[in-house]
């Protein structure tokens, strides 16, 4: 059964930083680019980040570029998100996400749980 | 960015009822566009792909239609367990986006 289970969210002051973390099992995790996607209360879907299957290419929203990193350590089977200089914009329920291939199409396929950053004073 | 919009923003139907959602992207995106399905407080859960193709073990009652900058995602006869958040998603630029949601509700 593959499971995604995200965890190291939480309440954080303006101008703090969070480290998320996405523990893959069940799956070929090395195999396959992982996204970060977000939900602020009561809103919709916004993409984050990405990151390829060995982590040598990176991409994220204009939102959040040069304050979040994204990585992965393929060996522990984990996808990572550093939250830098966070806002009280990026309170959210942050989702790691499986994008699949299949016949010349990506899709998110497998999401975890999400987990709530919340910042605020 | 290319921007997805979806109509209408809520509906409210009956079990059983036909059910059209419409998204529209700002620039052709081929068939690049999935269709996910999002419960309170759950994921989203993919529903169709590549705007027609149908994740395996989701019910044949939904079906997405549609190809450059126009789409529908279509639930031919609602059921309960279908009362739900759904959202357009195109995976044609780097830089994905989803539309803004359309929420169904019970009559």
């Amino acid at each position: 059964e593959v499971q995604l289970v995200e965890s190291g969210g939480g309440l954080v002051q303006p101008g703090g930083s969070l480290r998320l973390s996405c523990a893959a099992s069940g799956i070929t995790f090395s195999s396959y680019w992982m996204h970060w996607v977000r939900q602020a209360p009561g809103k919709g879907l916004v993409w984050v980040s990405r990151i390829n299957s060995d982590g040598s290419s990176t991409d994220y929203a204009d939102s959040v570029k040069g304050r979040f990193t994204i990585s992965r350590d393929n060996a522990k089977n984990t996808l990572y998100l550093q939250m830098n200089s966070l806002r009280a914009e990026d309170t959210a329920v942050y989702y790691c996400a499986r994008f699949e291939y299949h016949s010349g199409y990506y899709y998110f396929d497998y999401w975890g749980q999400g987990t709530l950053v919340t910042v605020s004073s | 960015d290319i921007q997805m919009t979806q109509s209408p923003s809520s509906l409210s139907a009956s079990v059983g009822d036909r059910v059209t959602i419409t998204c529209r992207a700002s620039q052709s995106i081929s068939s690049y566009l999935n269709w996910y399905q999002q419960k309170p407080g759950k994921a989203p859960k993919v529903l169709i792909y590549a705007a027609s193709s149908l994740q395996t073990g989701v019910p044949s009652r939904f079906s997405g239609s549609g190809s450059g900058t126009d789409f529908t995602l279509t639930i031919s006869s609602l059921q309960p367990e279908d009362f739900a958040t759904y959202y357009c998603q195109q995976s044609y630029s780097t830089f994905l986006t989803f539309g803004g949601g359309t929420k169904v509700e019970i009559k």
